[in-house]
């Protein structure tokens, strides 16, 4: 069984503060995605990232993907309160029988104070 | 186009009570997948279908089945409730090709 740790699970911030969340595995994943979740509705995409050692932008977010490809990370650059919301690492296994299932870590909860 | 859509939103049953949560894409999306949200657990894989007429357990499948009833319609049945069922249940679809999974809005449900 494949395990995302992520880590904090819980972020409380000041506006205009630069954070950065962690998903850490053991195991090697082919792809790592990110997903951000506002109360009452489901995950949504931000991202995915594929080739270990990879950085993607968006915006103020920056997504790294591990040279080994077993772990990730977000960092969000001056924080605004419109980035509230749970923050999910998901990863996706290196094939077979398995493609498709995603293994999600717990979480992180970001609050940001204006 | 909707997306992924479930019904119903909310939901309180009855211990041992039985329901089935309803779920449909129109993004012509092979593969569907059933997970439940707890605090502090992210989500959990309940069970998934690769393709139509196929489905497979996840996770957590006990307590659960499910039925592929087309390529849109992916069904979770409950046959007789249990408290620790008391969940959020999301459906998701994704394309074969790709691992990028899509989210309905989710089911609230509450076992008394």
């Amino acid at each position: 069984t494949q395990l995302l740790e992520q880590s904090p699970q819980f972020l409380s911030i000041q506006e205009g503060e630069n954070l950065t969340v962690y998903c850490n595995s053991s195991s090697v994943f082919s792809s790592l995605q990110w997903y951000r979740q506002e109360p009452g509705e489901g995950p949504v995409l931000l991202v995915t990232v594929v080739t270990g050692g990879e950085v993607k932008k968006l915006k103020r977010l920056t997504f790294q993907f591990g040279d080994a490809r077993k772990d990730s990370s977000l960092h969000i650059t001056a924080a605004q309160p419109g980035d509230t919301g749970l923050y999910l690492c998901a990863g996706a296994p290196l094939g077979g029988t398995s493609y498709g299932k995603l293994t999600f870590g717990q979480g992180t909860i970001l609050t940001v104070h204006p | 186009n909707a997306g992924v859509t479930q019904t119903p939103k909310f939901q309180v049953l009855k211990t041992g009570q039985s329901m089935t949560l309803q779920c449909a894409q129109d993004m012509n999306h092979n593969s569907m997948y059933w997970y439940r949200q707890d605090p502090g657990m992210g989500l959990r894989l309940i069970y998934y279908s690769a393709s139509e007429g196929t489905t497979d357990k996840g996770e957590v499948p006990n307590g659960y089945n499910v039925s592929r009833l087309n390529k849109r319609e992916f069904s979770l049945r409950l046959e007789s409730a249990a408290p620790s069922q008391t969940s959020v249940y999301f459906c998701a679809s994704s394309d074969r090709r790709r691992t990028e999974q899509f989210f309905g809005p989710g089911t609230r449900l509450t076992v008394l």
